[in-house]
């Protein structure tokens, strides 16, 4: 099974930087996965990792360190559309999903 | 279009009824997945099939049924021995070793 822990609630300014992190325990560790959810909304695929390293994609950056269990999401010039959910999401080798609770990131003007 | 189409977008049960959502993709996707988002927290796999005509448990299957007769549909039945259903229900298919991609999800209400 999964262990997955990610922040409750994170604000930030427009503009700003914002890390999400997510620590996790797995047997059978196949990729992480970031998604954004908004309100009443499906999640939306953000980014992948599944070696060691930092993966950037525009203002979206995710790193991944196996050894530690761990990954953040950064954010960068954050605007007031980012404002959403974001879900840290363990693959096993079964390519089962298992998803954190999510991260509510609220943008302030 | 291609895409993963769920019906209906809202539902209500009645108490003791069974109820079916849909999850249909044109993707050519040979694995779908049905997850459960209680509010707050995060999604949690009710059932999933690799392949046609074949299916498994995920962490939360009572109460839950489902079937895979056809490729692109993977259809979710709520049974009425599920005593809390309410919640927002996500479909997702994956495309070999990519990502799961959802559908827009169903919310189902207790009347």
């Amino acid at each position: 099974g999964q262990n997955i822990d990610q922040p409750t609630e994170m604000t930030a300014t427009e503009g700003a930087i914002v890390q999400i992190n997510c620590t996790y325990q797995t047997s059978g560790f196949n990729g992480l996965f970031w998604y954004q959810q908004h309100a009443g909304e499906a999640p939306t695929f953000l980014s992948y990792n599944v070696l060691d390293g930092l993966e950037e994609k525009g203002r979206f950056s995710s790193f991944l360190s196996r050894s530690k269990g761990y990954s953040y999401l950064l954010l960068k010039e954050l605007q007031m559309k980012d404002s959403a959910s974001y879900l840290c999401a363990v693959r096993e080798r079964d390519y089962k999903l298992s998803f954190g609770a999510g991260t509510t990131v609220t943008v302030r003007a | 279009d291609g895409g993963i189409t769920q019906s209906p977008k809202y539902l209500f049960r009645k108490e003791g009824q069974n109820v079916t959502l849909s999850c249909e993709q044109n993707l050519n996707h040979d694995a779908m997945y049905w997850y459960r988002q209680d509010p707050g927290q995060g999604l949690r796999l009710i059932y999933y099939s690799q392949i046609v005509n074949d299916f498994q448990k995920g962490d939360i299957a009572e109460g839950y049924s489902v079937s895979r007769e056809k490729k692109e549909s993977f259809p979710l039945t709520v049974t009425s021995a599920q005593k809390n259903p309410t919640a927002f229900y996500l479909c997702a298919s994956r495309p070999g070793n990519q990502p799961q991609h959802f559908g827009d999800g169903t919310r189902l209400s207790i009347l």
